[in-house]
């Protein structure tokens, strides 16, 4: 089951928007509304920033957003703070399995 | 609140066995199925193996099939993986995670994780 690809890297300065990318295939995320996006700090167990492309649990700042266009979704995070400094994983259903698949991973670096 | 406690991991030589727990509460467990997710050092996540909330299905990845048993035990509000004939491959962080699905299937998302229990494969 091929992951799903993201940026290794985006970096932002303090106030700025930055914006992390998930690609898949017309059989992953081009084919449903279901992706979801993780954070995860070093040592830290992952924790849940969207599902079903842009929505936000209960808890979750406003900061952060997701889109999708094709088979390409976003995670958008808008007034970047050092807090926001991580990794981001995307997630999504998959025709082939759909308990999901992952990507690869994006390291956020607040400047 | 939820919470999810993994325990078990420890170091085990190549071929041997290990059984990994995880102890949820802050929800009712009876009613949502769970999730094993696993990280190799300095890599990205991966998906393990996930059992219903009443343990009538249960679904694994391909890399883990035929070695690797989930289970649960709902009187105990605890889950299991018993992992057997294990590699240096299988060397992670493995994480439980609950499925947001009330008496679901199964979801591609997960909304709540525990914090972890490294499992070292080594001779």
């Amino acid at each position: 089951q091929s992951a799903l690809t993201q940026p290794a890297s985006v970096s932002g300065s303090p106030g700025q928007s930055i914006t992390i990318s998930c690609t898949g295939s017309s059989s992953d995320v081009g084919g449903y509304n279901y992706v979801s996006w993780y954070q995860q700090h070093p040592g830290k167990a992952p924790k849940l920033m969207i599902y079903d492309v842009s929505n936000r649990p209960s808890g979750v700042s406003n900061r952060f957003s997701g889109s999708k266009s094709g088979n390409t979704a976003s995670l958008t995070i808008s007034g970047l703070q050092a807090e926001d400094e991580a990794d981001y994983y995307c997630s999504s259903y998959t025709r082939r399995n759909t308990l999901g698949v992952f990507g690869t991973g994006t390291k956020v670096t607040v400047l | 609140q939820v919470q999810l406690v993994e325990s078990g991991g420890g170091v085990v030589q190549p071929g041997g066995s290990l059984r990994l727990s995880c102890e949820a509460s802050g929800f009712t467990f009876t009613t949502y199925g769970m999730h094993w997710v696993r990280q190799a050092p300095g890599k990205g996540l991966e998906w393990v193996a996930f059992i219903r909330y009443d343990g009538s299905n249960k679904y694994y990845a391909d890399s883990v099939k035929g070695r690797f048993t989930i289970s649960r035990d709902n009187s105990k509000n605890t889950l299991y993986l018993q992992m057997n004939s294990l590699t240096a491959e299988d060397t992670a962080v493995y994480y439980c995670a609950k499925d947001p699905g009330y008496y679901g299937s199964g979801s591609y998302w997960r909304d709540y994780w525990g914090q972890g229990t490294l499992v070292t494969v080594s001779s």
